[in-house]
């Protein structure tokens, strides 16, 4: 069975400030892997894929997430903090072949300025 | 339109009342998702189709839930006799086809029983 744990349920950074979001997953196969993003009051936004090609993943908005096998993990980063970053942030989990996804329970992101 | 679109909104619905959830995916995406995403909570998988068939139903949580998508593009989720349980968000997402992803979401329609 997959699974996904996100290791803070918040997080708080100052604006232009590194940010670090911690995600660890737990998968019988190959998985996919996915950041996405959730403004309040909208539908979730992908920010970056990992589908074992190169497991240093960039994405949108300047995110970028390594996927790190001996860790099973896949934490997003970003060098500098910006308002607009402010959001609820989800690790996802998927198996080859099998369509659902598996979704962690989101870490809230906030920015200070 | 060029995302998915899902309709209404918000619902407000008394308990025991039936509501129907309606998802216009992306032209020409065969895959079609719903997830129910409650109060604080991640999305959680409840049914999955390719064109008309559905071929995952097993996140469904009770028989009360019925979704269907009978052409192929549009698909409704139909909750029966609501319960305040049910009050959550649910998401609709498409995507082209297999294998997976990325998946495409609507905003939502946020439920309510009162």
């Amino acid at each position: 069975a997959q699974s996904v744990t996100q290791l803070d349920s918040h997080v708080s950074v100052s604006e232009g400030t590194p940010v670090l979001l911690r995600c660890n997953y737990s998968s019988s196969y190959s998985p996919s892997l996915f950041w996405y993003v959730q403004h309040p009051n909208k539908g979730l936004q992908l920010l970056l894929k990992y589908t074992s090609a190169a497991t240093l993943v960039k994405g949108i908005n300047g995110f970028e997430a390594e996927f790190k096998k001996s860790e099973t993990s896949f934490h997003l980063t970003k060098p500098s903090a910006h308002m607009s970053d402010a959001a609820e942030y989800f690790c996802v989990v998927s198996e080859r072949g099998n369509t659902p996804l598996v979704f962690g329970k989101g870490t809230r992101l906030s920015v200070i300025a | 339109g060029a995302g998915v679109s899902q309709s209404p909104r918000y619902k407000v619905a008394k308990r025991g009342q039936d509501v129907a959830l309606r998802c216009d995916p992306i032209s020409g995406h065969v895959s079609l998702f719903w997830y129910q995403q409650a109060l604080g909570q991640g999305p959680e998988f409840l049914t999955y189709f390719q064109n008309e068939a559905q071929l995952d139903k097993s996140g469904l949580p009770s028989d009360r839930f019925f979704a269907e998508r009978p052409e192929g593009s549009v698909s409704t989720l139909k909750i029966q006799r609501t319960q305040q349980e049910d009050s959550a968000v649910y998401l609709c997402a498409s995507s082209p086809g297999t294998p997976i992803g990325p998946q495409h979401f609507g905003d939502g329609t946020r439920l309510s029983i009162l």
